[in-house]
């Protein structure tokens, strides 16, 4: 039974489409997440939301809209995809603290052409 | 503001040898430090983390770290290389921004040679 489970797991697209990827945690976390991996495996943090509200905005393009229907689900949805958006996003969650374990999922390898 | 530097993009050792992995941290305040593990096409999952205590922590698959504060250091070792180790290593700090907030190191490639 997943814990964090993204779709999809692949995503190959055209410049200047609207995308979304999906995110769903059954461990009952309060705080989910949205992180970006580059092409050269560099890892940083985009957005956390906790109990559907935005509390982690970092410098991202504004074509980047994330939405949290509930606290089990964190969406992240992409306007006018650019050749540099090409990267892996990983879902995680965590309970409300710093020093806790985050959970991830398994990536969603996005490809803009 | 809070940043990791982990020495050696990639690291090669024989299977049955020593594995160390480095990892120096910045902070301004005292550290949360994790190391993760991600194997080809999967997520990050969590090998060892240190909030407070012991300084020498345990973790899975018989690896360890330290930490220590005089160094800023929080290296991973593990005394005998296996096969399946052959992964991406990555440190992170941690501090609270409202919520959990992941720095993370350039991550290690390590690659066992049997």
């Amino acid at each position: 039974d997943t814990a964090v489970s993204q779709t999809p797991k692949y995503l190959v697209t055209q410049m200047g489409n609207d995308k979304s990827i999906k995110c769903e945690q059954n461990l009952g976390h309060d705080t989910m997440y949205w992180y970006k991996q580059d092409s050269k495996k560099f890892l940083k943090i985009m957005f956390s939301y906790n109990n559907k509200e935005l509390i982690i905005n970092e410098t991202v393009p504004n074509r980047f809209s994330p939405k949290s229907p509930d606290k089990a689900h964190l969406n992240l949805h992409i306007n006018s995809l650019e050749l540099g958006d090409s990267a892996v996003y990983f879902c995680a969650s965590t309970m409300n603290s710093p020093n806790t374990e985050a959970f991830f999922g398994q990536g969603t390898r996005l490809t803009v052409v | 503001a809070q940043s990791v530097t982990q020495l050696g993009s990639h690291v090669s050792v024989s299977e049955g040898a020593l594995v160390l992995l480095r990892c120096n941290y910045s902070s301004s305040v005292p550290p949360y430090l994790f190391w993760y593990v991600q194997y080809p096409n999967q997520g990050l999952q969590l090998l060892l983390k240190y909030t407070t205590g012991a300084t020498l922590v345990k973790g899975i698959n018989g690896f360890e770290a330290e930490f220590k504060k005089s160094e800023t250091s929080f290296h991973l070792t593990k005394p005998s290389a296996h096969m399946s180790d052959a992964a991406e290593y990555f440190c992170a700090v941690s501090y609270d921004q409202g919520a959990q907030k992941l720095v993370f190191g350039q991550g290690t490639r390590l690659t066992i040679n049997p």
